[in-house]
């Protein structure tokens, strides 16, 4: 089977400051691994993707993952975080061995201080 | 990329009745998934869709309380049976395009579903 761990539930920085939310996953396949975003109200959004290509994914809006296989991790990252990043964020995992199902975490809420 | 259209966005039933949320996509896709999302809960995928065949269904859930139907390949519907407070969801559609290795899921804006 296949799984996300989104370490933290709830991530607090001020504006400004560096954004990490934390992901961990586990799959007997090669992975493709996505974050997406949710703002109150609003639909999902991709913020990006990692399929078996570059380890170093770049996506919309300044954020970031990287893709470390010895780690089984994909954590997010933004260098300056805005109030307009705060939202929910999913870490999703899916492989082709398991049909392509999306497979979602927990969800991190981001809060943005100012 | 893809568009999808999800009817109704928000409703609120009696328990007991049933409520038909529809997902139209703007291209053909093989492949079409319906997850819920509780309150304050992440997605949880109930069944995936395929054109010209019986829906699959994950553990938990089943073809009685929740029928799908796929009549072709640009539409899917979900349906809510004999609902009951616990039903009050968002419920969003899915599809996945571009190659095996290399799909991007597609969402819909959701259908806000409260049972009273």
């Amino acid at each position: 089977a296949q799984s996300v761990t989104q370490l933290d539930s709830h991530v607090s920085v001020s504006e400004g400051t560096p954004v990490l939310l934390r992901c961990n996953y586990s799959s007997s396949y090669s992975p493709s691994l996505f974050w997406y975003v949710q703002h109150p109200n609003k639909g999902l959004q991709l913020l990006l993707k990692y399929t078996s290509a570059a380890t170093l994914v770049k996506g919309i809006n300044g954020f970031e993952a990287e893709f470390k296989k010895s780690e089984t991790s994909f954590h997010l990252t933004k260098p300056s975080a805005h109030m307009s990043d705060a939202a929910e964020y999913f870490c999703v995992v899916s492989a082709r061995g398991y049909g392509n199902k999306l497979v979602f975490g927990a969800g991190t809420i981001l809060r943005v201080k100012s | 990329s893809a568009v999808i259209s999800q009817k109704p966005s928000r409703d609120i039933c009696q328990r007991g009745t049933s409520l038909t949320i529809q997902c139209q996509v703007d291209s053909q896709v093989t492949m079409m998934f319906w997850y819920r999302q509780q309150p304050g809960q992440s997605l949880t995928l109930i069944a995936t869709a395929n054109q010209g065949s019986e829906a699959t269904y994950e553990s938990g859930f089943v073809i009685d309380k929740f029928p799908i139907s796929r009549p072709n390949l640009t539409f899917s519907t979900l349906t809510v049976s004999n609902m009951s407070p616990e039903d009050s969801s968002i419920y969003l559609c899915s599809v996945g395009v571009g190659r095996a290795t290399n799909t991007e899921a597609f969402f819909g804006q959701g259908t806000r579903l409260t049972v009273v």
